[in-house]
């Protein structure tokens, strides 16, 4: 079955500092999509990679995926107290059976 | 819209109790799915169900059962309710052969 990892564990950075999450799978990825979870809530769709070599953006916020679509990685420039919470990676099949997530990075933003 | 909704928000049981959990999604979305986020673990899937009156067990599936009563509600069934139960259940949807999923706000569950 596919595993995700991914590093860091935690980060903790200064208001206005860029921070790399990563990603990085045991298989070739169908699809890798991003989420972010603020503490005790569900969570959120951030992005989804498709295609290897792929790059997205989403205000300050860009994720990658790899020519080979093994390895992810979220992007955050000019961090803000708002970024914070615990990010996930998650992939999975065209059908949903073999979804899984990636254990997740607990992002805290320093003011 | 109300999007993915999810009751109870909490919920303390004994051992060997039962209940269901219940989801509910107005997103008009054939796939729904039920995860438990544990501390360590992330997020594991329980069980999900491509579409109205189909279910497959996830990487979790035992001790629960579930419930696709039609398109809109997925419910979860613990029925003999164990401390290894004690989690945050997630209930997502996503149309079909699509993978972005949209979330409840999850169950808290503790059994004691």
């Amino acid at each position: 079955s596919q595993e995700l990892e991914q590093s860091p564990q935690s980060l903790i950075v200064q208001e206005g500092k860029n921070l790399t999450i990563n990603c990085t799978s045991s298989k070739t990825l169908y699809g890798l999509y991003w989420y972010k979870q603020k503490y005790g809530e569900g969570l959120i769709f951030l992005m989804m990679l498709q295609k290897g070599g792929e790059e997205k953006s989403h205000e300050k916020i860009t994720a990658k995926l790899d020519e080979k679509k093994q390895q992810s990685s979220l992007h955050i420039t000019a961090s803000q107290p708002s970024h914070a919470g615990i990010y996930l990676c998650g992939a999975g099949d065209n059908y949903g059976q073999n979804f899984v997530f990636g254990p997740g990075t607990r992002l805290s933003v320093l003011p | 819209n109300a999007g993915v909704t999810q009751t109870p928000k909490f919920q303390v049981l004994k051992t060997g109790q039962s209940m269901t959990l219940q989801c509910a999604q107005d997103m008009n979305h054939n796939s729904m799915y039920w995860y438990r986020q544990d501390p360590g673990m992330g997020l594991r899937l329980i069980y999900y169900s491509a579409s109205e009156g189909t279910t497959d067990k996830g990487e979790v599936p035992n001790g629960y059962n579930v419930s696709r009563l039609n398109k809109r509600e997925f419910s979860l069934r613990l029925e003999s309710a164990a401390p290894s139960q004690t989690s945050v259940y997630f209930c997502a949807s996503s149309e079909a052969g699509a993978l972005k999923q949209y979330f409840g706000p999850g169950t808290r569950l503790t059994v004691t």
